[in-house]
């Protein structure tokens, strides 16, 4: 079983509605977790954190955490063609030590 | 401020060939790590460093894979000999790991073909 899983879609959705990411993680004792944007042929570059169960909300961007089950989503509200990349979820157990899901495709259509 | 630097950003080689990926981190930052992406397997982590030593290295796929960080400003990502199976983007990533949860930063990636 992969420490980190999402599913790796394309996920289409219109301009102007929301998408909605998901990743789950095996290890229990993960405390930080973390969403990646990554255009094709860029790096990764940091959307959100998230440390404690709840939603933690930055402008379009929602992060939500729920430890019990060993989830975490993120939500874009308002989708614009701008978003279209790859999603990626990474955790970290607390040893400093991030590990990375294989990344959700988005696509926002115009 | 400058970001992680990776170099080469390009690198086309012949099987059997020594490559060695090279990377600055942001400067004061503490800990290193290397990842290697490719479609099929998404962003692994190779190797982590902490104040220059290597703390995790369970994700060096092979002993054709070693790693070194001489100083707090440079490590090098090495492979020797070079096999058609390590084609793959190398990204270097940084970090202040004054706690866990410190977010880490990525450089460009070295985009490595082995023929």
């Amino acid at each position: 079983q992969k420490e980190v899983e999402q599913n790796s879609g394309p996920l289409s959705v219109p301009e102007g509605a929301i998408a909605s990411l998901n990743c789950t993680y095996s290890d229990r004792g993960s405390q930080s977790f973390f969403w990646y944007r990554q255009y094709s042929g860029k790096s990764p570059e940091l959307i959100m954190s998230i440390y404690s169960n709840g939603d933690k909300e930055d402008g379009r961007f929602t992060a939500q955490l729920n430890k019990a089950s060993q989830y975490v989503s993120l939500l874009i509200r308002d989708s614009q063609p701008s978003d279209s990349a790859t999603y990626l979820c990474a955790v970290d157990s607390g040893t400093y030590k991030y590990i990375f899901g294989t990344g959700t495709r988005l696509k926002v259509l115009a | 401020d400058a970001g992680v630097i990776q170099s080469p950003r390009h690198e086309v080689t012949e099987m059997g060939q020594e490559v060695t990926l090279r990377c600055k981190p942001i400067s004061g930052h503490n800990s290193l790590f290397w990842y290697r992406q490719t479609m099929m397997r998404g962003l692994e982590l190779l190797i982590y460093f902490n104040n220059n030593v290597p703390i995790d290295d369970s994700g060096m796929p092979e002993d054709r894979f070693s790693a070194k960080m001489p100083n707090a400003s440079f490590s090098t990502l090495k492979i020797q000999p070079s096999e058609p199976r390590d084609s793959a983007v190398y990204f270097c990533a940084s970090s202040l790991q004054a706690y866990s949860g410190n977010t880490i930063y990525f450089g460009e990636g070295s985009w490595l073909t082995v023929v």
